[in-house]
């Protein structure tokens, strides 16, 4: 199975300052169509999850313009511009290209300072 | 507007049954694939199943293999995965989810 580790697990962060979620595999992961199958995933308390990035930095629809994502190969960055509060909960990364399983990083959580 | 709709979710003992339901609207139901995740107490996410479009195909987390089935009514637009022998590390919210996710039914094993 595709190993996700993500850094950092918790990142406090201030109001209106960038944020940064780093998430490592552990093989690179391009399917035969040539896409790296590598979404981010947002999970904010009593709401249900919610997909915000897929395919390495494709944003979905309605999702702010303050969440990117980038990365290549093994590396992966979740970026957002300016953290606004209702920012605050989990983010994971995950890898549906070596399926099954789809698998998941271990969840960093987002927390105002 | 894409909506899932799981249901079903309740406190069982070891050893029990449960079926949970997921209700799909908004969307071409029969052309998409569907899973369903989980995440127990203070914990992260955890893939469970998947099954193909048609019905014809479906994959297990090992956790769960021999255990849960996977199984949808494209008829009706329903997904559903019935849990047997249910351990109290099966204890956890269940997302059915493709590209959306839904908000979640809750599963409690305990005795």
């Amino acid at each position: 199975d595709v190993v996700m580790t993500q850094s950092p697990l918790y990142l406090p962060v201030t109001l209106g300052q960038p944020a940064s979620i780093s998430c490592r595999s552990s093989q690179t992961f391009v399917y035969a169509d040539g896409n790296t199958y590598l979404n981010w995933v947002q999970l904010r308390p009593g709401q249900s999850p919610r997909r915000l990035i897929y395919k390495v930095s494709n944003r979905d629809s309605g999702v702010p313009d303050r969440f990117s994502g980038s990365g290549s190969g093994t590396d992966f960055t979740l970026r957002i511009s300016r953290v606004e509060a209702e920012d605050v909960g989990f983010y994971y990364c995950m890898q549906a290209t070596h399926w099954p399983p789809w698998t998941f990083g271990q969840g960093t959580k987002v927390e105002i300072k | 507007e894409v909506q899932l709709l799981e249901s079903g979710g309740h406190w069982v003992q070891p050893g029990g049954s449960l079926r949970l339901s997921c209700a799909a609207s908004g969307f071409d139901f029969s052309f998409y694939g569907m899973s369903w995740v989980r995440q127990a107490p203070g914990k992260g996410l955890e893939w469970v199943s998947i099954i193909s479009e048609s019905g014809g195909t479906t994959y297990y987390a090992d956790s769960v293999k021999g255990r849960f089935t996977i199984s949808r009514d494209n008829s009706r637009n329903m997904l559903y995965l019935q849990m047997n022998s249910l351990r109290a590390e099966d204890t956890a919210m269940y997302y059915c989810a493709f590209d959306f996710w839904g908000q979640g039914t809750l599963v409690t094993v305990s005795s």
